[in-house]
């Protein structure tokens, strides 16, 4: 158990729709980073936050959204669902943003776009 | 950006044998992290090692930064090794983000 929690752990959904998903990082760390894992991406960085501030932007869609909550928590909110959307999703946090450090990743929450 | 290499895509073993898997980036790094994905899809980190050896139980890691590149050792392979192993890497101060390889898929036959 990393100590990242992220929910819901499944979801299914239809095109067009809009979603929130919710990470709790590691009691401590200051960083909080979505990942995307897809069949033909691989896993990719999407978007950084570090104690409440965005902090760097990977090749997050405009569809997608995030933001970090003054108790350290994140969601990453998707609308208009595609059906490329479907994929795992990863939050990872770190203790610091200042520097290299670990990155423990949550469980993911797999999305399923019907 | 920084490009990521594993090697080699797919590898098959039996039980008790041992393996080594490599990562090859292509600038200078100051995180680099080995991650296992298990059949369950869950990343479970292995090893923070942006340079030199370190060692956990059946698991090993080495890398050499200067010559950019870094290895995974795993010796005496169980069925439950079996998943992908992840290679990432970060190469900017002030973003932190990882870059991921495509991995190394490992099959451990009994």
């Amino acid at each position: 158990d990393s100590g990242v929690t992220q929910t819901p752990k499944h979801l299914i959904t239809a095109t067009g729709q809009r979603v929130t998903l919710r990470c709790s990082p590691r009691s401590g760390d200051l960083s909080v980073y979505w990942y995307q894992q897809s069949l033909d991406q691989g896993l990719q960085f999407l978007i950084q936050y570090y104690n409440g501030e965005e902090r760097a932007k990977g090749n997050i869609l405009e569809r997608f959204s995030a933001q970090q909550f003054p108790d350290l928590h994140s969601e990453l909110n998707l609308s208009s669902l595609e059906l490329g959307d479907s994929a795992l999703y990863f939050c990872a946090s770190s203790v610091v943003g200042r520097g290299p450090d670990t990155q423990y990743f949550g469980p993911g929450t797999r999305l399923t776009v019907l | 950006g920084i490009q990521v290499e594993q090697s080699p895509p797919d590898l098959i073993l039996q039980e008790g044998a041992n393996s080594t898997l490599r990562c090859n980036f292509s600038d200078s790094v100051n995180n680099l992290q080995w991650f296992h994905q298990n059949p369950w899809g869950q990343l479970i980190n292995l090893f923070y090692i942006p340079s030199g050896t370190k060692q956990n139980g059946r698991l090993s890691a080495t890398t050499v930064a200067t010559e950019r590149y870094s290895l995974l050792y795993i010796s005496s392979s169980q069925t439950t090794d079996s998943g992908v192993y992840f290679c990432a890497v970060s190469s900017n101060f002030g973003n932190e983000k990882l870059t991921f390889g495509t991995g190394t898929r490992l099959t451990i036959i009994p």
